[in-house]
């Protein structure tokens, strides 16, 4: 059974750094072709993709978070990690980590963490 | 930031037959395939359709996709109240090197 589960702290206060964990469970991530990414969403707004980490530690990012991102893996606790920095209250938005199974098929994100919602306040 | 294109809204009445489009270019659906997500209300999203027209175990089959050129289409036939839902697509691009989700669509099932 596949699951993923986001943790980090729910309130930050803006210039900080965030650090969330993505613990997941059914599935390796040295396995070739699997991926997990984070994707956020603000309140009432849509999808926003954020980054990736595939089985051979390739990274991708957001093009407008690059500078701000870091997406990192534990294959041995089954956990990645994502943290970003400077912390701005437009971030406040649930974060979502979500894998794909095998990119070469172009599968898309079949299992989602219930995500973690992220308020960044003073 | 959001670089395909959906409408904001679509609706029917149960039965009827609802299409969502999306809308890109050549260096995202052009090029790679697209999935869609089903996100309903206070839950997280869920893959709907892979690789333009590809339905995960479980999906119904009244939910197909498609694509042509720099455009995709969601279909949904036989609309059902449990239907009523956020819908975005997505696709991988090349130019930003990063997947680009769709601006989103909310269904309404009037």
């Amino acid at each position: 059974q596949v699951t993923l589960r986001e943790s980090g702290p729910a309130l930050v206060k803006p210039t900080q750094t965030l650090t969330l964990t993505c613990t997941f469970s059914g599935f390796s991530l040295s396995t070739s072709g699997m991926c997990v990414s984070w994707i956020r969403q603000p309140p009432g707004k849509a999808l926003e993709w954020l980054a990736r980490i595939d089985w051979d530690d390739d990274k991708y990012y957001s093009t407008s978070l690059k500078t701000r991102l870091t997406i990192s893996k534990d294959t041995s606790k089954n956990q990645v990690v994502l943290t970003m920095t400077n912390m701005d209250p437009v971030d406040t938005a649930t974060y979502y980590c979500a894998r794909i199974p095998n990119v070469y098929d172009s599968s898309g994100y079949d299992y989602w963490g219930q995500g973690t919602l992220v308020t960044v306040s003073s | 930031q959001s670089v395909l294109t959906q409408p904001p809204s679509a609706s029917g009445t149960p039965g009827q037959r609802v299409t969502i489009s999306c809308s890109g270019s050549s260096s995202n659906i052009g090029s790679n395939t697209v999935n869609w997500y089903q996100q309903l209300p206070g839950t997280a999203p869920k893959l709907l359709i892979y690789s333009n027209n590809q339905r995960p175990s479980g999906v119904p089959d009244r939910f197909s996709g498609s694509k042509s050129g720099t455009s995709a289409s969601l279909a949904i036939s036989g609309l059902q109240s449990e239907d009523e839902a956020d819908y975005y697509c997505a696709a991988w691009d090349d130019s930003l090197n990063g997947l680009v989700f769709g601006t989103g669509t909310k269904v309404t099932v009037l």
